[in-house]
């Protein structure tokens, strides 16, 4: 079985640094992927963990820590078009496994 | 840059009428995966093929749902008879190709299917 967990929204300011958790308890882990989607679009990449460490992408960062089963996105310089759905999902055997995703609402 | 092209984008519906969504990978593939979201469960697999034949479907309701990958250019989500709980965004995605397999889906746009 499986357990991903996010928080459900979040509200940051324009211009402010946001970090996004995401912890699991999985069977089976080939990695981790952060997904993000706006309102009415389908999930788009964003960034894949496998090792433990930090992944940077631009403004975007994504951290892994397996032992802990932890993760978390980073996303600096925030911009109003960052408002979306991020979504948390593990690789298992094969298959992408989603966390129920975390609301994030920029403010100007 | 789609990929992958889906199959009615809107459906609406009457409880007890047939719904068949379709999923075209825009250069076939022989692995497609069916997802459905809704806001009470998010992001769930319903099933998924590999070399067009179904692998796991335990995420889909037997009685009602089946799925089929006729050839790597279509694969099909059926829904008969279709039930007001079966509101939802109906996702067919597919593997990225390279020689890195990480696993990373490329999704299309969805079937919105709302059933009266």
């Amino acid at each position: 079985g499986q357990n991903i967990d996010q928080p459900t929204e979040m509200t940051a300011t324009e211009g402010a640094i946001v970090q996004i958790n995401c912890t699991y308890q999985t069977s089976g882990f080939n990695g981790l992927f952060w997904y993000q989607q706006h309102a009415g679009e389908a999930p788009t990449f964003l960034s894949y963990n496998v090792l433990d460490g930090l992944e940077e992408k631009g403004r975007f960062s994504s951290f892994l820590s397996r032992s802990k089963g932890y993760s978390y996105l980073l996303l600096k310089e925030l911009q109003m078009k960052d408002s979306a759905s991020y979504l948390c999902a593990i690789n298992q055997g094969g298959k992408l496994i989603f966390g129920q995703g975390t609301e994030l609402s920029v403010k100007p | 840059d789609a990929r992958v092209t889906q199959t009615p984008r809107d459906k609406v519906t009457e409880m007890g009428q047939e719904v068949t969504m379709r999923c075209q990978p825009i250069l076939g593939h022989n692995t497609v995966f069916w997802y459905r979201q809704t806001m009470m469960q998010g992001l769930e697999l319903l099933a998924y093929f590999r070399n067009r034949a179904p692998l796991d479907d335990s995420g889909m309701p037997k009685d009602r749902f089946s799925a089929e990958m006729p050839d790597a250019t279509l694969a099909t989500l059926k829904i008969q008879p279709s039930e007001p709980r079966d509101s939802a965004v109906y996702f067919c995605a597919i593997p990225k190709s390279g020689r890195r397999n990480t696993g990373e889906l490329f999704f299309g746009e969805g079937s919105r299917l709302t059933v009266l």
